[in-house]
């Protein structure tokens, strides 16, 4: 079964529209949460690491103000693209790994395709 | 950069071994060889990993060569279902705070 869930699967809105994708770990606590995104036939792009109690870090190109990161627990990181424009659209996918297992790999969600019209 | 190289495409007939090929020329010692797979319009989806022995499990074998700068991912018999884009990724493992790189994996086409 899942251990890392998203939500929403897919969002349509209009330009200038806020949206928030929240990612959960079940099943285990997650200090350490990643942001990816995906456009179409191109491979996943880590676009941030997310902390639980501090801010994430950021990769280079990927605007802070723009995309807004909080990882409010130990199970709950959000993801908002704020004031989204159609170029924003892509699919965006979480990531965590339950640090107690030694052997534990890194799970993903199902992704969030956002489309903004 | 991803430090790994991957053919972009194979094809597979269903029923037969699919063998993916990997690349890893610079691992360093302490660095494990992870597979995930990402079928379409899903998040990726864990493998196997291995550090220089063969592994296997439900899903499929590892064989790393002995000195480890290339491995192979094996499907022992593919399905349509095993369709998919694979990635091989080579990380220190239990590096939590550590993200996986993708580079541009390989697209298996199972083919009935």
């Amino acid at each position: 079964g899942a251990v890392v869930s998203q939500h929403p699967s897919r969002v349509i809105c209009k330009s200038g529209t806020s949206v928030k994708i929240e990612c959960r770990s079940l099943d285990f606590q997650a200090t350490t949460m990643f942001w990816y995104r995906q456009f179409p036939k191109q491979s996943l792009m880590l676009m941030a690491t997310s902390n639980e109690g501090s801010k994430a870090t950021y990769e280079q190109g990927v605007e802070k103000d723009k995309f807004l990161i909080n990882h409010a627990s130990l199970t709950l990181s959000t993801l908002t693209v704020t004031s989204a424009h159609p170029e924003d659209s892509s699919f965006y996918i979480c990531s965590a790994r339950d640090p107690q297992g030694r052997n534990q790999p890194q799970h993903f969600g199902d992704g969030t395709r956002l489309s903004i019209l | 950069d991803a430090k790994t190289t991957q053919p972009t495409s194979m094809d597979c007939a269903e029923g037969r071994a699919a063998n993916l090929p990997c690349n890893h020329s610079t691992i360093s010692g302490n660095e494990y060889v992870y597979w995930y797979r990402q079928i379409h319009s899903q998040g990726p989806q864990y493998i196997i990993h291995g550090l220089k022995n063969n592994e296997t499990n439900e899903m499929a074998s590892l064989i790393i060569t002995e000195d480890r700068k290339s491995s192979t991912l094996i499907l022992p018999h593919a399905t349509l279902r095993d369709t998919a884009v694979y990635y091989c990724i080579v990380r220190i493992q239990n590096s939590g705070n550590t993200p996986l790189v993708f580079g541009k994996g390989t697209r298996l086409s199972v083919i009935a």
